[in-house]
């Protein structure tokens, strides 16, 4: 079955601390992984992809298919980063769906 | 925000009323879907389209029917709203150069 879990409902953490918002996923074949963050009642917004290898905002994630794990990750968190933090998964194919995760919230306080 | 727009943004209504959510594209993207967002549940999808007059169910598909007669208008219809309905609507659209989803800024609707 295809599925992706991410095990944290919410992460608290004080700013400058660092970051690591778990996700780990089930799928049998070649999936492409997404980060979407969403900020308070706003639009899902791509944050990251692991085909482009970016760091956007100071996150990065790496794909390990060892572990089938897609870890968001940043050194020193911000006020600004609290938000829903979403990770997913699709197939290989084009114009195929997402399958999301539950979400993380994440709490930065100063 | 990738020329994605749905209508209405707040809606209100009854049990047992029909009610259609709308979500407009501007830049011709020949896929779109609609997901529904619920605490605990996280996104999940409820019909695609990956054309005029092509659409397909996802995993939450019963008591919804989709129409797109337009590339630009992916329309969701409950057709006998339910309070379980009652949820935070998205609507997406696969970017045709990037394959990359992009999210409308969702109709939030509530069912009494």
């Amino acid at each position: 079955a295809q599925r992706v879990t991410q095990p944290e409902k919410l992460l608290s953490v004080f700013k400058g601390a660092p970051v690591e918002l778990k996700c780990n996923y089930s799928y049998s074949g070649s999936p492409e992984l997404f980060w979407y963050v969403q900020y308070s009642r706003q639009r899902l917004q791509l944050l990251l992809r692991h085909i482009s290898r970016e760091s956007i905002k100071g996150f990065t994630a790496d794909l390990n298919k060892g572990e089938t794990s897609f870890h968001l990750k940043k050194p020193f968190a911000q006020e600004e980063d609290s938000a829903m933090y979403y990770c997913a998964l699709r197939g290989p194919q084009a114009g195929t769906a997402l399958i999301f995760g539950k979400g993380t919230t994440l709490s930065v306080s100063s | 925000d990738a020329g994605i727009t749905q209508s209405p943004r707040h809606k209100v209504t009854e049990t047992g009323t029909p009610v259609t959510l709308r979500c407009h594209q501007t830049e011709n993207h020949r896929y779109m879907y609609w997901y529904r967002q619920d605490p605990g549940h996280g996104l999940r999808l409820i019909h695609y389209s990956y054309g005029v007059k092509d659409t397909d169910k996802g995993e939450v598909s019963d008591g919804y029917s989709v129409s797109r007669s337009k590339t630009e208008d992916f329309l969701l219809t409950l057709e006998s709203a339910t309070s379980s309905q009652t949820s935070v609507y998205f609507c997406a659209i696969s970017d045709s150069n990037t394959d990359t989803q992009y999210f409308g800024p969702g109709t939030r609707l509530t069912v009494l």
